[in-house]
């Protein structure tokens, strides 16, 4: 099955500075790559993703890209703020029996320190 | 629009008791998922439902866990005898499309501490 490894665990940032968080899959029919974040005490909450046939996106301070060849995919989060602190888990998305499956990261707990 | 729901929001129980988690998911959304998330790790998939039919359940410990989600809507799960190593948060998740897995939407969980 998928396999995604996510590194690095824990990641420390000063307010303003910018967070790259990196993910690699295994499994070249996974074709969707969805990005989550979880808060203290709640369940995820989707707040980027991309397709395999886009190499990059974006949205205000937060960008995904993927390379697909090297089978990894980066979170990238410029700016930022204090509320950004919470786990950050990457996803990687296939079709199975008909059906999305969707296998998680390990997470990254970010802090970021005002 | 309101949430996935889920309650308890926590349990305590000691090993080889029962113990059972519900789940409402979003209005309209035919897809129900429950997720296994052990501290420190990310969300793993016990069981997949389309509607009241069992799509994925590849990694549910059948000899102890079950689940069911009667007339398409709520789903239960059940841990039956409860181990040690069953400590953990379990999420519901629900989306509207099966092949739309990746616009899930998550509830609070269920942090379940087995002694």
């Amino acid at each position: 099955g998928e396999n995604v490894e996510q590194h690095p665990s824990t990641l420390s940032v000063q307010e303003g500075d910018s967070a790259v968080i990196k993910c690699t899959y295994s499994d070249s029919a996974s074709n969707y790559f969805p990005w989550y974040k979880q808060e203290l005490g709640k369940g995820p909450q989707l707040i980027i993703d991309i397709r395999s046939n886009v190499g990059e996106k974006k949205d205000q301070r937060i960008a995904v890209t993927l390379n697909k060849t090297a089978k990894h995919f980066s979170l990238h989060i410029t700016e930022t703020q204090p509320e950004d602190s919470a786990v950050y888990f990457c996803a990687a998305s296939k079709v199975s029996g008909g059906y999305q499956k969707v296998t998680f990261g390990t997470g990254t707990k970010l802090q970021v320190i005002p | 629009e309101a949430g996935v729901a889920q309650s308890p929001r926590y349990k305590i129980i000691e090993k080889r008791q029962s113990v059972a988690f519900w789940c409402n998911p979003i209005s309209g959304h035919a897809t129900l998922y429950w997720y296994q998330q052990i501290l420190g790790q990310g969300p793993k998939l016990l069981i997949q439902f389309q509607n009241n039919g069992v799509v994925d359940d590849s990694q549910l410990p059948k000899d102890r866990f079950s689940a069911e989600r009667l007339k398409g809507v709520d789903s239960t799960l059940k841990i039956q005898p409860a181990k040690l190593e069953d400590s953990a948060v379990y999420l519901c998740a629900s989306s509207s499309l099966p092949d739309s897995a990746y616009e899930q939407y998550f509830g609070p969980g269920t942090r379940l501490t087995v002694t």
